[in-house]
């Protein structure tokens, strides 16, 4: 069955520092999606990024960087030069291609606090 | 393009009484999935439903809660007899039909927010 894990419960930085929020998944599929959604403190989610398996490229996107690598099974997500606004709970999340539609099983969450 | 659309977005119950929510998937969307967030925790997948049917509702609770998607009109996912344990966020999600359902994508609501008191 497919696992999830957010090592870190709840990290907090002083603005402008970088972050790194881990995130180790277990599954048996080949074909597989993961992703990272933000939580903010209003509660919607807010999708992040999207990587499927064969895709081992790491990715920037302005602060954001992924990094993903098979072989450690691991999808790390980097906030560089944190903001206040950064202050949310960040999700880890994966989807097999052989489950039942896109199900999602998700991490526990990292909470990310920056301070001013 | 209309997102998915949820509500309420707040509900107070009372213990024992019923929680409907509704959730209306985004135009062209024929799957819907529900998730529950306790508070301070992760989102879990309760059910998953296409137009009519139940496709996996290993997720959910086996006493007190269902979820349909009729042909027509929204999904709702329905709590009977509600306790304080059920007080949390609750998130539906759409996705397309079959063709691309191997994109993995969800597009989430903003959730509805059940306290019982």
């Amino acid at each position: 069955a497919q696992k999830v894990t957010q090592a870190q419960t709840e990290i907090s930085v002083v603005e402008k520092e970088d972050v790194t929020l881990d995130c180790v998944y277990e599954t048996r599929d080949t074909t597989y999606y993961l992703f990272w959604y933000k939580q903010p403190p209003s509660g919607e989610l807010v999708f992040l990024i999207r990587r499927n398996s064969f895709d081992e490229q790491n990715e920037i996107s302005g602060r954001y960087s992924w990094n993903f690598q098979k072989s450690t099974s691991s999808f790390n997500f980097t906030i560089t030069a944190s903001q206040v606004v950064d202050s949310a709970v960040y999700f880890c999340a994966l989807s097999e291609a052989k489950a039942a539609g896109n199900k999602l099983t998700f991490g526990g969450g990292t909470r990310v606090l920056v301070k001013p | 393009n209309a997102g998915v659309m949820q509500n309420p977005r707040h509900l107070v119950r009372r213990r024992g009484q019923e929680a409907r929510l509704r959730c209306s998937p985004m135009k062209g969307h024929s799957h819907v999935y529900w998730y529950r967030q306790l508070p301070e925790e992760g989102l879990k997948f309760m059910v998953y439903l296409q137009k009519e049917n139940i496709i996996d509702e290993s997720g959910m609770p086996k006493e007190r809660f269902s979820a349909e998607f009729p042909k027509e009109g929204p999904s709702i996912l329905r709590i009977q007899q509600v306790v304080r344990g059920d007080s949390a966020a609750y998130f539906c999600a759409s996705s397309p039909g079959t063709g691309v359902r191997y994109t993995g994508e969800l597009f989430f609501g903003e959730g509805s927010r059940l306290t019982v008191l």
